[in-house]
């Protein structure tokens, strides 16, 4: 079983459309998660962390099920600017390094 | 947020050749940076961790004398392709960890260099 599993996409999606993007990891002892956006030859730039609460951030809401060892990112209103992929990252424990999934591609047609 | 630099952004090189990579940390002293490699459609790989003042913690099949890697600084780490090949071309990422207050379990990614060997 891979590290961090992620849906590859593509999602193709209208403008305004609510967008639902999943993740699994592997590793229970996990303590961090993140969602990262990567545009197409740059590097990931943070989106936002995920909290067990569940979190918010204008139009993407995070969500993390650590019983389930699962992390979802919702968008909604997609805008054209959102059309990138979404790369699921996650911190072992005791450690700073990050296991990236291998990202699901958005594109927000107008 | 804090900034992170690559240099250079692109290199293309003989076969043979050996290509230096420099990452800084702009507005702070990252006391960790981390090393990535990233094939086109594949996620980032981790290939070294780089600690200041010491030697580099380099992954599960990632050749050390291959991919040298030097944190001399609190501010500066250099990668090194020795005898790059054209199956090391690939867009490598660092990134740098201990950042500003508040912010310490982010890594800021710099903005990467892409490698092709010809």
């Amino acid at each position: 079983r891979k590290e961090v599993e992620q849906d590859p996409g593509p999602f193709n999606v209208p403008e305004g459309a609510t967008v639902a993007f999943n993740c699994t990891y592997s590793n229970s002892a996990s303590q961090s998660f993140f969602w990262y956006r990567q545009d197409c030859r740059k590097e990931p730039k943070l989106l936002m962390s995920v909290y067990s609460s569940g979190n918010e951030d204008g139009r993407f809401t995070a969500q993390l099920n650590r019983a389930s060892q699962y992390i979802s990112l919702l968008i909604r209103d997609s805008k054209l600017s959102d059309s990138a992929t979404y790369l699921c990252v996650v911190n072992g424990a005791g450690s700073y390094q990050l296991t990236f999934g291998k990202g699901t591609k958005l594109s927000v047609i107008p | 947020g804090a900034v992170v630099s690559q240099h250079p952004s692109w290199v293309i090189c003989k076969s043979g050749t050996s290509v230096k990579i420099e990452c800084r940390s702009l507005d702070f002293q990252a006391t960790t940076m981390f090393w990535y490699r990233q094939f086109p459609k594949q996620s980032l790989m981790l290939m070294a961790t780089s600690n200041e003042g010491s030697k580099a913690t380099y992954e599960q099949g990632v050749e050390k004398d291959k991919f040298l890697i030097n944190h001399a600084s609190l501010t500066l780490s250099t990668l090194t392709v020795t005898s790059a090949h054209p199956e090391d071309s690939s867009f490598y990422i660092c990134s740098a960890h201990g950042g500003l207050a508040g912010e310490e379990e982010t890594q800021y990614f710099g903005p990467g260099t892409r490698l092709l060997v010809l």
